[in-house]
């Protein structure tokens, strides 16, 4: 069955780094666009990156541009989030999903329970 | 950016009856309209997608319908692991979500 399984969170000061990791199973990765999401507490979902499934491309939402990267390792099955000059605003908690298809573009049919991020000095 | 917004907030509702939730785009979005269920502390579910498509395993009680900017999510029968937060989603352009709406138990 396909498992999506996030790490990585924690409690971080502002205008530091952290990166997190999503671990895949149960399908072929490396066929699959891949994306993360975030849900602050008490709050929606925000659509925050996307990776097509052989990594030759990705896109941001604008609230993270220029300080997130979102990036995989087909060899590993493992999809990451490198993000850097965090604010308290990225409080939340971080999912990544399966697009339903390679290239994005559609919707999101798997989801890992999340990893929290708290940006707090 | 296409803007969803989701009516009621809130959905209070009595096991076995009926549900039915909203969801507008401020554009058109054709089918590309997804909608989830999420339980404290889990993950999404994917349960509709091609705004009527019934997602794998998801029970026939689950319907969704609308095209363009207006869609609705019927529960037909409200059973008690139905209790949780519905998304609709859009896929047409980026990926916007709804901001929710509980359905809560009267």
């Amino acid at each position: 069955q396909v498992q999506l399984v996030e790490s990585g969170g924690g409690v971080v000061q502002p205008g530091r780094s952290l990166r997190l990791s999503c671990a895949a199973s149960g399908f072929t990765f490396s066929n699959y666009g891949m994306h993360w999401v975030r849900q602050a507490p008490g709050k929606g979902l925000e659509w925050v990156a996307i990776i097509w499934f052989d990594g030759s491309n990705k896109y941001y939402a604008d609230s993270v541009k220029g300080r997130f990267t979102i990036s995989r390792d087909n060899s590993k099955n493992t999809l990451y989030l490198q993000m850097n000059s965090l604010r308290d605003e990225d409080t939340a908690v971080y999912h990544c999903a399966r697009d339903e298809g390679a290239v994005g573009g559609t919707f999101f049919d798997y989801w890992g329970q999340g990893t929290l991020v708290t940006v707090s000095s | 950016e296409i803007v969803m917004t989701q009516s009621p907030a809130t959905l209070s509702v009595s096991p076995g009856e009926r549900a039915t939730l909203s969801c507008r785009a401020s554009q058109s979005v054709s089918s590309d309209l997804a909608w989830y269920q999420q339980k404290p502390g889990q993950a999404p579910r994917l349960l509709i997608y091609g705004a009527s498509t019934r997602a794998t395993g998801i029970p026939a009680r689950f319907s969704g319908s609308g095209s363009g900017t207006e869609f609705t999510l019927t529960i037909s029968s409200l059973q008690s692991e139905d209790f949780a937060v519905y998304y609709c989603q859009q896929y047409n352009g980026w990926w916007t979500f709804g901001q929710g709406t509980k359905v809560e138990i009267k």
